[in-house]
């Protein structure tokens, strides 16, 4: 039973245009949801979270949205660089837990 | 100066074998954690410590066996290796146990490869 489900395995950009990836879940207990970045060899290092109490947050170029009602959430990176290719992680956690529950990821390559 | 580490980075093994894969965070945090990440590249927490109790064991097979000599290792026993067991062994730690916002730092991995 996949909780957190991200449907696109690849996604490929522009360098400058914006990067959209998309993570939709169905556990309606999830009240923290985060994003890791992945590059090869290497493990995720966190990116930007976002509590179910609001609707957007931002820091910098990444800007997370999530709809609650569509139990839905999407990481938009504006403008894109060539540093930003890697593999994004979208997790969710229920409150008063520590276990994240990962999505299978995103490939982005943003191409100059 | 690395966070978490692991060691192996790489582990080739035959079926059947035994198997350690250590980890160790100069974060000075009280939980840890590994991840098993597998062909379909699902990131499946396995176990969580907190201050060497163990808090979190999902359904894992007991051929695989955590240890915990003190907060900053959390060492990682693999016995009878079998084919399906190859994957890659991602260890993490956060500050926090039972807390949905705390961060988790994640080592690099270890990837084991069984024949």
């Amino acid at each position: 039973d996949q909780q957190v489900k991200q449907n696109s395995p690849s996604l490929s950009v522009q360098e400058g245009r914006i990067s959209i990836l998309n993570c939709d879940y169905t556990n309606s207990m999830f009240d923290y949801f985060l994003w890791y970045k992945k590059y090869p060899a290497e493990g995720p290092t966190f990116l930007i979270s976002i509590s179910s109490i609001k609707d957007k947050n931002e820091d910098g170029r990444f800007t997370v949205f999530l709809n609650k009602s569509a139990k839905h959430l999407s990481l938009h990176i504006v403008p894109s660089q060539p540093g930003d290719s890697a593999v994004y992680f979208c997790a969710a956690s229920a409150f008063n837990t520590d276990k994240l529950i990962f999505g299978t990821g995103t490939r982005l390559q943003v191409f100059p | 100066d690395t966070a978490v580490s692991q060691t192996p980075k790489y582990l080739v093994t035959q079926m059947g074998n035994d198997k350690s894969i250590k980890c160790e965070q100069n974060l000075g945090h009280d939980t840890m954690y590994w991840y098993k990440q597998d062909s379909k590249k699902f990131l499946k927490i396995m176990f969580s410590y907190n201050n060497k109790e163990l808090i979190i064991n999902e359904t894992v097979p007991n051929r695989f066996s955590p240890k915990s000599p003190d907060k900053a290792h959390l060492n990682l026993h693999i016995n009878s290796l079998e084919l399906g067991d190859s994957a890659v062994y991602f260890c993490a730690s956060s500050l926090l146990s039972g807390s949905s916002t705390d961060t988790q730092y994640f080592g690099p991995g270890t990837r084991l490869t069984v024949l």
